[in-house]
């Protein structure tokens, strides 16, 4: 079946470092993946997609290729902020084979700490 | 436009107890599904609904949870009797029409403490 992959976290980082998180992906067909962030006291939103092999999904400085050939979609980002504390989702969607057609399979999630 | 609302936020029952959780989706949103988030883990589909029919349930414990979405809009999740292991967030999110490639908007979460 489906599954995602995240780096073990936590990961902490000083402002301005550079951010990898990296997220592997196993799926039947051709799926679309996306980053979901959790910000302290709020609900999952969308950080970025990307629905075709080599797409590259950016938002707010971050940015995530997807990589057919690696299966791999890691997220990026070159200089953290403090309020880039949050907890990561590294997600895929596919709608091969017939069954639920755009429900999400995610990854366990990396808690990211940005300290001043 | 207005998101993804749920009610209650919290709750906290007792094993064997029943309880049941609200969503009311986006206006115009053809797809809702419901998620369990256990501590430390990624959100788990638990039934996914395409207008008010079930597209995909295989994840639902069917022997004590059930969910229904009237007329297309608003749905119910509840669970009879139930466990400690229930203890988690349960997400609803909906989407436009339920193809992979879209975004799906999340609510903020029930939590549920079972003692």
């Amino acid at each position: 079946g489906d599954s995602v992959t995240q780096m073990e976290g936590p990961v902490t980082l000083s402002e301005e470092a550079f951010l990898t998180i990296n997220c592997t992906y196993t799926a039947t067909g051709y799926p679309s993946l996306f980053w979901y962030v959790q910000y302290p006291g709020e609900g999952l939103q969308l950080l970025l997609k990307a629905t075709k092999a080599d797409d590259k999904g950016s938002n707010k400085g971050f940015e995530a290729t997807y990589r057919k050939e690696t299966t791999s979609f890691h997220l990026e980002k070159g200089s953290v902020q403090v309020s880039d504390s949050a907890v990561y989702f590294c997600a895929l969607s596919d709608g091969a084979g017939g069954t639920s057609y755009g429900k999400l399979t995610f990854g366990q999630g990396t808690i990211l700490t940005v300290h001043p | 436009e207005a998101g993804v609302a749920q009610s209650p936020r919290y709750k906290i029952i007792e094993k064997r107890q029943s309880v049941a959780f609200w969503c009311n989706p986006i206006s115009g949103h053809a797809t809702l599904y419901w998620y369990q988030q256990i501590l430390g883990q990624g959100p788990k589909l638990l039934i996914q609904f395409q207008n008010n029919g079930v597209v995909d349930d295989s994840q639902l414990p069917k022997d004590r949870f059930s969910a229904e979405r009237l007329k297309g809009v608003d749905s119910t999740l509840k669970i009879q009797p139930a466990k400690l292991e229930d203890s988690a967030v349960y997400l609803c999110a909906s989407s436009k029409q339920g193809v992979p490639q879209e975004t799906q908007y999340f609510g903020p979460g029930t939590r549920l403490l079972v003692l």
